[in-house]
Protein backbone atom coordinates (compact mmCIF):
# COMPACT_ATOMS: atom_id res chain seq x y z
CA UNK A 1 0.00 0.00 0.00
CA UNK A 2 1.80 3.50 -1.09
CA UNK A 3 -1.12 5.51 1.12
CA UNK A 4 -2.25 7.29 -1.54
CA UNK A 5 -5.58 5.99 -2.57
CA UNK A 6 -8.22 6.23 -5.66
CA UNK A 7 -11.76 5.39 -6.03
CA UNK A 8 -13.18 3.85 -7.72
CA UNK A 9 -10.78 1.50 -8.69
CA UNK A 10 -12.85 0.12 -11.84
CA UNK A 11 -15.38 2.37 -13.87
CA UNK A 12 -17.21 1.23 -16.95
CA UNK A 13 -19.51 4.26 -18.35
CA UNK A 14 -20.85 5.23 -21.58
CA UNK A 15 -20.18 7.92 -24.22
CA UNK A 16 -21.92 11.31 -22.94
CA UNK A 17 -21.16 10.34 -19.48
CA UNK A 18 -20.03 12.19 -16.62
CA UNK A 19 -17.43 10.63 -13.89
CA UNK A 20 -15.63 12.08 -10.95
CA UNK A 21 -12.40 9.87 -10.17
CA UNK A 22 -10.98 10.84 -6.48
CA UNK A 23 -7.70 10.65 -5.06
CA UNK A 24 -6.54 10.88 -1.02
CA UNK A 25 -2.98 11.67 -1.32
CA UNK A 26 -0.11 10.36 1.10
CA UNK A 27 0.01 11.32 4.65
CA UNK A 28 1.31 14.86 4.86
CA UNK A 29 1.96 15.23 0.90
CA UNK A 30 0.58 18.30 -0.12
CA UNK A 31 0.98 18.06 -3.68
CA UNK A 32 -1.44 16.13 -5.88
CA UNK A 33 -0.92 15.60 -9.57
CA UNK A 34 -3.05 13.57 -12.18
CA UNK A 35 -1.79 11.31 -14.97
CA UNK A 36 -3.69 9.53 -17.70
CA UNK A 37 -2.38 6.48 -19.23
CA UNK A 38 -3.03 5.15 -22.22
CA UNK A 39 -1.30 2.31 -24.59
CA UNK A 40 -0.82 4.45 -27.38
CA UNK A 41 -0.09 7.71 -25.47
CA UNK A 42 1.97 6.63 -22.01
CA UNK A 43 1.86 8.67 -19.36
CA UNK A 44 0.79 12.10 -19.58
CA UNK A 45 0.59 15.02 -17.15
CA UNK A 46 -2.89 16.57 -16.86
CA UNK A 47 -2.59 18.68 -14.27
CA UNK A 48 -0.75 19.61 -10.68
CA UNK A 49 -2.54 21.07 -7.26
CA UNK A 50 -0.45 22.25 -4.45
CA UNK A 51 -1.98 23.05 -1.31
CA UNK A 52 -5.41 23.46 -2.76
CA UNK A 53 -4.07 25.82 -5.53
CA UNK A 54 -3.78 24.65 -9.48
CA UNK A 55 0.30 24.58 -9.98
CA UNK A 56 0.66 23.22 -13.21
CA UNK A 57 -1.67 22.29 -16.05
CA UNK A 58 -0.53 19.68 -18.72
CA UNK A 59 -2.33 18.12 -21.66
CA UNK A 60 -5.85 18.41 -19.87
CA UNK A 61 -9.06 18.80 -21.96
CA UNK A 62 -11.76 20.99 -21.71
CA UNK A 63 -14.01 18.65 -20.42
CA UNK A 64 -11.91 17.51 -17.90
CA UNK A 65 -11.56 19.14 -14.79
CA UNK A 66 -9.92 18.99 -11.37
CA UNK A 67 -9.53 20.35 -7.70
CA UNK A 68 -8.30 19.84 -4.50
CA UNK A 69 -10.51 20.21 -1.36
CA UNK A 70 -9.45 21.56 2.28
CA UNK A 71 -8.97 18.38 3.40
CA UNK A 72 -6.20 18.23 0.52
CA UNK A 73 -8.22 15.12 -1.54
CA UNK A 74 -8.46 15.68 -4.64
CA UNK A 75 -11.11 15.01 -7.62
CA UNK A 76 -10.55 15.10 -11.27
CA UNK A 77 -14.25 15.44 -13.42
CA UNK A 78 -14.46 13.54 -16.68
CA UNK A 79 -17.41 15.12 -19.12
CA UNK A 80 -18.92 14.92 -22.10
CA UNK A 81 -17.23 11.10 -22.42
CA UNK A 82 -15.49 9.20 -25.33
CA UNK A 83 -14.23 6.48 -26.30
CA UNK A 84 -10.83 7.52 -26.63
CA UNK A 85 -11.38 8.39 -22.97
CA UNK A 86 -10.78 4.85 -21.80
CA UNK A 87 -7.54 4.86 -20.03
CA UNK A 88 -6.18 4.53 -16.62
CA UNK A 89 -6.21 7.54 -14.46
CA UNK A 90 -3.09 7.97 -12.00
CA UNK A 91 -2.95 9.90 -9.17
CA UNK A 92 0.79 11.21 -7.31
CA UNK A 93 1.45 12.89 -4.60
CA UNK A 94 4.40 14.36 -2.93
CA UNK A 95 5.41 16.64 0.27
CA UNK A 96 6.20 19.78 -1.98
CA UNK A 97 5.76 20.86 -5.64
CA UNK A 98 9.41 21.47 -7.02
CA UNK A 99 9.81 18.69 -9.59
CA UNK A 100 12.50 17.17 -8.02
CA UNK A 101 9.76 15.59 -5.41
CA UNK A 102 9.43 11.66 -5.68
CA UNK A 103 6.19 11.07 -6.61
CA UNK A 104 4.15 8.34 -4.87
CA UNK A 105 1.15 6.64 -7.07
CA UNK A 106 -1.95 5.39 -5.85
CA UNK A 107 -3.48 2.00 -8.01
CA UNK A 108 -4.71 3.52 -10.54
CA UNK A 109 -8.62 4.03 -11.76
CA UNK A 110 -9.44 1.74 -14.70
CA UNK A 111 -11.91 3.99 -17.01
CA UNK A 112 -13.58 2.57 -19.38
CA UNK A 113 -16.16 4.38 -22.08
CA UNK A 114 -18.16 2.25 -24.10
CA UNK B 1 11.00 21.17 -24.56
CA UNK B 2 12.33 19.06 -21.80
CA UNK B 3 11.94 15.10 -22.27
CA UNK B 4 13.08 11.99 -21.87
CA UNK B 5 13.37 8.80 -24.76
CA UNK B 6 13.45 5.03 -24.30
CA UNK B 7 14.58 3.70 -27.15
CA UNK B 8 13.33 -0.13 -26.49
CA UNK B 9 9.84 -0.96 -26.18
CA UNK B 10 10.69 -4.32 -24.79
CA UNK B 11 13.82 -5.65 -23.42
CA UNK B 12 14.48 -9.77 -23.00
CA UNK B 13 17.07 -10.88 -20.69
CA UNK B 14 17.52 -14.46 -19.24
CA UNK B 15 17.35 -14.51 -15.14
CA UNK B 16 21.13 -14.38 -13.85
CA UNK B 17 22.03 -11.95 -16.19
CA UNK B 18 23.01 -8.26 -16.31
CA UNK B 19 20.39 -6.10 -17.80
CA UNK B 20 20.04 -2.64 -19.18
CA UNK B 21 16.98 -0.33 -19.71
CA UNK B 22 18.40 2.69 -21.43
CA UNK B 23 17.28 5.72 -21.43
CA UNK B 24 18.44 9.30 -22.93
CA UNK B 25 17.28 12.70 -22.05
CA UNK B 26 16.85 16.61 -23.05
CA UNK B 27 16.60 19.27 -20.79
CA UNK B 28 17.95 22.54 -20.79
CA UNK B 29 19.84 23.22 -17.14
CA UNK B 30 20.54 20.64 -15.30
CA UNK B 31 18.79 17.79 -14.95
CA UNK B 32 16.91 15.69 -12.71
CA UNK B 33 16.15 12.28 -13.39
CA UNK B 34 14.29 9.14 -12.01
CA UNK B 35 13.43 5.43 -12.51
CA UNK B 36 10.39 4.45 -11.96
CA UNK B 37 8.78 0.97 -12.21
CA UNK B 38 5.13 -0.60 -12.59
CA UNK B 39 3.74 -4.23 -11.46
CA UNK B 40 1.00 -5.28 -13.41
CA UNK B 41 -2.32 -3.90 -12.04
CA UNK B 42 -0.24 -1.57 -9.22
CA UNK B 43 0.44 2.57 -9.80
CA UNK B 44 4.12 3.28 -10.70
CA UNK B 45 7.11 3.13 -7.70
CA UNK B 46 10.09 4.74 -7.01
CA UNK B 47 13.35 3.52 -7.90
CA UNK B 48 16.07 6.36 -7.59
CA UNK B 49 17.11 9.56 -8.51
CA UNK B 50 20.23 11.68 -9.92
CA UNK B 51 19.96 15.03 -8.40
CA UNK B 52 23.75 15.71 -8.14
CA UNK B 53 26.84 13.85 -7.05
CA UNK B 54 28.13 10.88 -7.84
CA UNK B 55 27.12 9.92 -11.67
CA UNK B 56 26.17 6.29 -10.26
CA UNK B 57 23.18 6.12 -8.16
CA UNK B 58 21.99 3.47 -5.99
CA UNK B 59 18.24 2.28 -5.79
CA UNK B 60 15.73 0.02 -4.81
CA UNK B 61 15.84 -4.00 -5.27
CA UNK B 62 19.61 -4.05 -6.45
CA UNK B 63 18.94 -1.61 -9.41
CA UNK B 64 21.63 1.34 -10.25
CA UNK B 65 21.57 4.04 -12.96
CA UNK B 66 24.78 5.67 -14.12
CA UNK B 67 24.04 9.62 -15.53
CA UNK B 68 26.44 9.84 -18.69
CA UNK B 69 26.32 14.11 -19.30
CA UNK B 70 27.79 13.90 -22.30
CA UNK B 71 25.90 10.78 -24.02
CA UNK B 72 22.78 12.41 -22.24
CA UNK B 73 21.66 9.12 -21.15
CA UNK B 74 20.93 7.56 -17.57
CA UNK B 75 20.41 3.94 -18.53
CA UNK B 76 19.35 1.68 -15.65
CA UNK B 77 20.78 -1.72 -14.40
CA UNK B 78 21.41 -4.47 -12.43
CA UNK B 79 23.89 -7.00 -12.23
CA UNK B 80 21.92 -10.00 -11.97
CA UNK B 81 18.39 -10.00 -13.30
CA UNK B 82 15.40 -11.78 -11.44
CA UNK B 83 12.42 -12.87 -12.77
CA UNK B 84 10.49 -11.13 -10.63
CA UNK B 85 12.19 -8.13 -12.26
CA UNK B 86 9.41 -8.46 -15.36
CA UNK B 87 7.54 -5.09 -15.24
CA UNK B 88 7.04 -1.84 -17.11
CA UNK B 89 9.86 0.59 -16.53
CA UNK B 90 9.79 4.57 -17.05
CA UNK B 91 12.10 7.11 -16.95
CA UNK B 92 11.27 10.53 -16.30
CA UNK B 93 12.82 14.09 -15.95
CA UNK B 94 12.04 17.64 -14.15
CA UNK B 95 10.24 19.46 -16.94
CA UNK B 96 9.42 23.20 -16.77
CA UNK B 97 5.81 24.27 -17.63
CA UNK B 98 5.26 27.84 -18.76
CA UNK B 99 4.60 29.99 -15.48
CA UNK B 100 7.48 28.45 -14.16
CA UNK B 101 6.66 25.35 -12.48
CA UNK B 102 7.86 21.51 -12.29
CA UNK B 103 6.76 18.52 -13.22
CA UNK B 104 8.36 14.85 -13.73
CA UNK B 105 7.68 14.49 -17.16
CA UNK B 106 7.64 10.35 -18.52
CA UNK B 107 9.13 8.33 -21.56
CA UNK B 108 7.28 6.03 -22.92
CA UNK B 109 8.24 2.75 -20.73
CA UNK B 110 10.12 0.03 -21.30
CA UNK B 111 8.71 -3.86 -20.99
CA UNK B 112 11.10 -5.99 -19.45
CA UNK B 113 11.19 -9.48 -19.65
CA UNK B 114 13.27 -11.97 -17.43
CA UNK B 115 12.89 -15.40 -18.52
CA UNK B 116 13.90 -18.24 -15.99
Amino acid sequence: DSGVTQTPKHLITATGQRVTLRCSPRSGDLSVYWYQQSLDQGLQFLIQYYNGEERAKGNILERFSAQQFPDLHSELNLSSLELGDSALYFCASSAHSSGANVLTFGAGSRLTVL
Amino acid sequence: AQSVAQPEDQVNVAEGNPLTVKCTYSVSGNPYLFWYVQYPNRGLQFLLKYITGDNLVKGSYGFEAEFNKSQTSFHLKKPSALVSDSALYFCAVRASLSGGSYIPTFGRGTSLIVHP
